[in-house]
């Protein structure tokens, strides 16, 4: 079953814009990830946050959790237009699972 | 180089002729898991291995089947493929027992006619 559910599934914005992405879930999480994934590739791991922490941040990128809600958020900031790609969160509790994925589409 | 390598990359086969598709990595990781994704659909977990010799059944374990026999390696074999087989697989592997950080294969695109 889909755990985490993205939103927007697509995002278009221009070239050093913050864009952001939201992920919900429905159970209890060990951790929640964010992949990339480049047209077709193999996913790339961009960060990990724990259950028990609320913010994480790494280079351009911030994600925020909230327990509570069942949500996260994943902020690029002063976006590229290398950053064009699809972005998935990836609930984990003894497996990973993946939602759909928001498109996002930097222009330059 | 760190990587999780597959192969094929591509693959077009006629149904009901076994096939398997190969991972392997180099990283001395413990844990290693199968993915396929399709359009609408995301990424579904076949089957993952928490180390040697351990292997479970992930959300979509029909029609497919595992082996753990070396830390490296974890072939994925369709013992009679079908036309819904057809699919972007992924092969990744973590440091520790569990899907944590993974580190994906480049894909396998499989076509069964």
């Amino acid at each position: 079953s889909q755990q985490g559910e993205e939103d927007p599934q697509a995002l278009s914005i221009q070239e050093g814009e913050n864009a952001t992405m939201n992920c919900s879930y429905k159970t209890s999480i060990n951790n929640l990830q964010w992949y990339r994934q480049n047209s077709g590739r193999g996913l790339v791991h961009l960060i990990l946050i724990r259950s028990n922490e609320r913010e994480k941040h790494s280079g351009r990128l911030r994600v925020t959790l909230d327990t509570s809600k069942k949500s996260s958020s994943l902020l690029i900031t002063a976006s590229r237009a290398a950053d064009t790609a699809s972005y998935f969160c990836g609930t984990s509790y003894g497996k990973l699972t993946f939602g759909q994925g928001t498109i996002l589409t930097v222009h330059p | 180089e760190a990587q999780v390598t597959q192969n094929p990359r591509y693959l077009i086969t006629v149904t009901g002729k076994k096939l398997t598709v190969t991972c392997s990595q180099n990283m001395n990781h413990e844990y290693m898991s199968w993915y396929r994704q399709d359009p609408g659909l995301g990424l579904r977990q076949i089957y993952y291995s928490m180390n040697v010799e351990v292997t479970d059944k992930g959300d979509v374990p029909e029609g497919y089947k595992v082996s753990r026999k070396e830390k490296r390696n974890f072939p994925l074999i369709l013992e009679s493929p079908s036309p819904n087989q057809t699919s972007l697989y992924f092969c990744a592997s973590s440091l520790g027992g569990g899907p944590d950080e993974q580190y994906f294969g480049p894909g396998t695109r499989l076509t069964v006619t």
